[in-house]
């Protein structure tokens, strides 16, 4: 079974500049997850994605941060302006039973805003 | 507001001294708990989950427990490649993490 795909693996950027990263999850997993991981902290969760349909986005700082998950397979999360601060991994996770097994994570992004 | 803690944040053990991590928390309704190891440049990887008190899981030189209040990730004669973040999480849908322990395995 292939894994969560992100890509690409590392970017740098000016502040003020925009981003976009990709993510393909575990073929036929319903449920996709972004979080993002400042360095030393646990991951923490922007946005769920039910299929096609968002399901929590409750923590995603609408105002620069925006994502999509079109026919319910591949997403993207975009950062327009990125700030210093939104310096971190993102990571894209994927699962199928709620809860059973866990997630399965991608290697995740990592992101370094200048 | 859900909360998971994880003591202690750094742990260095020779090879073959066994040790316990902590993970409390204090949630509304505990669906499940659940242990991830990451590796420098990795994405967390899956190890257990815990749904009742009492309950407990095993693998390799891995002990996860669970109480009311708190779970134990026990390890067991660890060696170097035992080294990585142990995350804890609480959830079922959506889960929220604790910051991890680092752990050290010195040969």
């Amino acid at each position: 079974e292939a894994g969560v795909a992100q890509s690409p693996r590392y970017k740098i950027i000016e502040k003020r500049q925009s981003v976009a990263f990709w993510c393909n999850p575990i073929s036929g997993h319903a449920t996709l997850y972004w979080y993002q991981q400042i360095l030393g902290q646990g991951p923490k969760l922007l946005i769920q994605f039910q299929n096609n349909g968002v399901v929590d986005d409750s923590q995603l700082p609408k105002d620069r941060f925006s994502a999509e998950r079109l026919k319910g397979v591949d997403s993207t999360l975009k950062i327009q302006p990125a700030k210093l601060e939104d310096s971190a991994v993102y990571l894209c996770a994927s699962s199928s039973l709620t809860g059973v097994y866990g997630y399965t994570f991608g290697s995740g992004t990592r992101l370094t805003v200048v | 507001e859900d909360q998971v803690t994880q003591s202690p944040e750094a742990l260095r053990l020779q090879e073959g001294e066994s040790s316990s991590l902590n993970c409390s928390y204090t949630v509304s309704g505990l669906r499940g708990l659940f242990w991830y190891r990451q590796d420098p440049g990795k994405g967390p990887e899956f190890l257990f989950t815990l749904y009742s008190a009492g309950e407990e899981k095993e693998k390799e030189r891995l002990k996860a427990t669970l109480t009311k209040k708190e779970s134990f990730l026990h390890i067991t004669a660890p060696k170097p490649e035992d080294s990585a973040t142990y995350l804890c999480a609480v959830g079922d849908d959506k889960i929220i993490f604790g910051k991890g322990t680092r752990l050290h395995i010195l040969p």
